[in-house]
């Protein structure tokens, strides 16, 4: 069975802080990763895809994949009240041509 | 762009009634969908995907199935729920094997 581990949270981060969340994963073959952020009672949305090792930036985000280590993160600069839901880490599964997704970690940010 | 129509927003069903809940995609052809279901708090779980008109690869077959009878048209019926058939149900669209998915606003069914 493919897994991926998230901490559950909530991590608690001041206005304007760094927020930091952190994916493992089982499948040593991946290739491919993905974060989504999902507000109370909505879907997911695509925020960030990550294929290759090292960091890529967008805006106020970063995500980092180290594949030797099978850790995925999700950085969130300035983080604001309106980053305040649950960040899913998603993880390519070749195999069912589907995403296996890790159980979330919710993000409060504190005004 | 990429459409996806999911409906209805909400659904209170007793056990042991049918169900179908249907999902429709804009904007792509020959896309590969997927039915997730999110129980309360908790991860989302692969229930069937598909990859053509009348391909569906079952991951929990349990009382629930899945069926494609057009390439932009994707199912998910019980013939009798559960209480634990609860929860919020997703579609979701893949343009290819290696893409991201993307997600429709998902049906929130409750079984009473």
């Amino acid at each position: 069975q493919k897994e991926v581990e998230q901490n559950s949270g909530p991590l608690s981060v001041p206005e304007g802080a760094i927020a930091s969340l952190n994916c493992t994963y089982s499948d040593r073959g991946s290739q491919s990763f993905f974060w989504y952020r999902q507000y109370s009672g909505k879907s997911p949305e695509l925020i960030m895809s990550i294929y290759s090792n090292g960091d890529k930036e967008d805006g106020r985000f970063t995500a980092q994949l180290n594949k030797a280590s099978q850790y995925v993160s999700l950085l969130i600069r300035d983080s604001q009240p309106s980053d305040s839901a649950t960040y899913l880490c998603a993880v390519l599964d070749t195999g069912r041509r589907a995403l296996t997704f890790g159980s979330g970690t919710r993000l409060q940010v504190q005004p | 762009s990429q459409t996806i129509h999911q409906w209805p927003a909400t659904l209170v069903q007793p056990v042991g009634s049918p169900l179908s809940l249907e999902c429709t995609v804009e904007g792509t052809s020959n896309p590969n969908l997927y039915w997730y279901r999110q129980a309360a708090g908790r991860g989302l779980q692969l229930l069937f995907y598909s990859v053509g008109i009348g391909q569906i690869s079952s991951e929990v077959p349990q009382n629930l199935s899945a069926s494609r009878p057009q390439d932009r048209q994707f199912i998910l019926s019980s013939k009798k729920l559960l209480l634990s058939d609860s929860g919020f149900y997703l579609c979701a669209l893949g343009a290819s094997d290696n893409s991201p998915l993307h997600f429709g606003n998902g049906t929130r069914l409750t079984v009473t």
